[in-house]
């Protein structure tokens, strides 16, 4: 089975800050790659598929970047509805596995 | 619009089984697959398989099989899965999520999720 390490696994920052979650694999996953945003008592949301793309409907200062076994999502301009925990998932091959998840707190 | 309607909460003795539905709407029921994900309190998630609802052809993440099926019924365009042999450790929150493996290739769209709870 392919791991996903995700880090750091939480992170405190202020709104207006730009962060970085970073998700490694440990094979190549060929830009299989999603991440999801969960915000507590919610059903996670797709944020990003094929490790570049955003979703339908999210925001642009979303990106996400990468190729073989490192892939990160980046946040720019921090805004106080993007608190929550994020996560990644691969696609290449099952089980489709998630990373460890990051939680992204106010400061 | 795109809505997957998980059926409610459950609370279940040790060595049950119960049997957990998604019904889809907005979308052609045959057209995504279907994915069934675990996370257990306050942890990540665990996929734990999915199926495909115009075969009914299945993948399963190893550690599910024997604890998990999936089955669909077509005609109401509903997605279920029945876990079995319950102990604590399967008490979790279950998501139902669906893939468009045309586009996303990822999960687009999740149901609210159903608490399942396991204790006598």
């Amino acid at each position: 089975d392919i791991q996903m390490t995700q880090s750091p696994a939480s992170l405190s920052v202020s709104v207006g800050e730009t962060v970085t979650i970073t998700c490694r694999a440990s094979e190549n996953i060929y830009s299989n790659l999603a991440w999801y945003q969960q915000k507590q008592g919610k059903s996670p949301q797709l944020l990003v598929y094929a490790a570049t793309n955003l979703a339908d409907g999210v925001p642009s200062r979303f990106s996400g970047s990468g190729s073989g076994t490192q892939y990160s999502l980046k946040i720019n301009s921090l805004q106080s509805e993007d608190f929550g925990s994020y996560y990644c998932q691969h696609f290449w091959g099952t089980p489709y596995t998630f990373g460890g998840g990051t939680k992204l707190e106010i400061k | 619009e795109v809505q997957l309607q998980q059926s409610g909460p459950e609370l279940v003795k040790p060595g049950a089984s119960v049997k957990i539905s998604c019904k889809t709407s907005g979308y052609t029921f045959t057209e995504y697959t279907m994915h069934w994900v675990k996370q257990s309190h306050g942890k990540s998630l665990e996929w734990i398989g999915g199926i495909n609802p115009n075969n009914g052809g299945t993948s399963y993440n190893q550690k599910f099989k024997g604890k998990a099926t999936l089955t669909v019924d077509k005609s109401s365009s509903t997605a279920y899965m029945e876990l079995r042999s319950l102990t604590s450790e399967d008490s979790a929150v279950y998501y139902c999520a669906s893939m468009d493996t045309t586009a996303t290739d990822a999960m687009d769209y999740w149901g609210q999720g159903t608490s399942v709870t396991v204790s006598s």
